[in-house]
């Protein structure tokens, strides 16, 4: 069975560009993780989705980000514009309702 | 308050010995789960091991368990025969609301690097 599918997995922009984040669930998951991990804070939770509704995003640190899920099978995280301060390595995850979460490989972003 | 507290900064153990990885919880909540995580230096993040609150016994996978003491709220995974291949970080995290559907989120740890040598 394919895992979580993230896209791309190297991404390196310069401050002010638009960038976009792509991530597959596994199928048949009805939930959806998005986590940015930096040294200095950690594992942080940005936003999650039930069934294509965001559920929660207490996460996002600011406007510039944004999440959708258009469809069950996909799901974006856009950062416009970039910061330098927004470089980090970003994950998505999914799982159903009573199983364990899984991670996709995760997107290393370096904002120049 | 932490819900998730993992205090050892760095733990080193002789490849074939076994090694402890402490995890303290906090919740009122009676239904949870506890699940750890392996991160490699490759960066992904790697399901391991997960015990629900009601479960009677300890969890197990292969050369992990989980040592699950509920009144002193800890879930320590347990590496048997490690390898240089379990060399990583270890995130312990928790779950509130396990098995009730509750719309929770994983609540993550700091983490612990583990060092494995030959």
């Amino acid at each position: 069975d394919a895992g979580v599918i993230q896209s791309p997995r190297h991404e390196v922009t310069e401050m002010g560009q638009e960038v976009t984040l792509r991530c597959k669930p596994i199928s048949g998951h009805d939930y959806l993780f998005w986590y940015r991990q930096t040294m200095m804070r950690g594992l942080e939770l940005l936003i999650y989705f039930n069934n294509n509704v965001p559920i929660d995003d207490s996460g996002m640190p600011e406007d510039r980000f944004s999440a959708k899920m258009p469809n069950a099978s996909f799901s974006t995280l856009k950062i416009q514009p970039s910061e330098p301060r927004d470089s980090a390595v970003y994950f998505c995850a999914s799982r159903t309702r009573e199983d364990t979460q899984y991670f996709g490989p995760g997107t290393r972003l370096t904002v120049l | 308050a932490q819900k998730i507290t993992q205090t050892q900064p760095g733990m080193f153990v002789q490849e074939k010995e076994a090694v402890t990885l402490d995890c303290t919880y906090d919740t009122s909540d009676p239904s949870y789960g506890l699940f750890w995580y392996k991160q490699p230096s490759s960066g992904e993040m790697i399901f391991l091991i997960y015990q629900g609150s009601y479960d009677q016994q300890n969890a197990t996978e292969g050369r992990y368990s989980l040592n699950f003491q509920k009144a002193r709220k800890s879930a320590n995974l347990v590496i048997s025969a490690s390898q240089l291949g379990d060399s990583a970080m270890y995130f312990c995290a928790m779950r509130e609301g396990w098995g009730t559907g509750a719309n929770s989120k994983l609540t993550f740890g700091k983490g612990i690097t583990l060092s494995v040598r030959p």
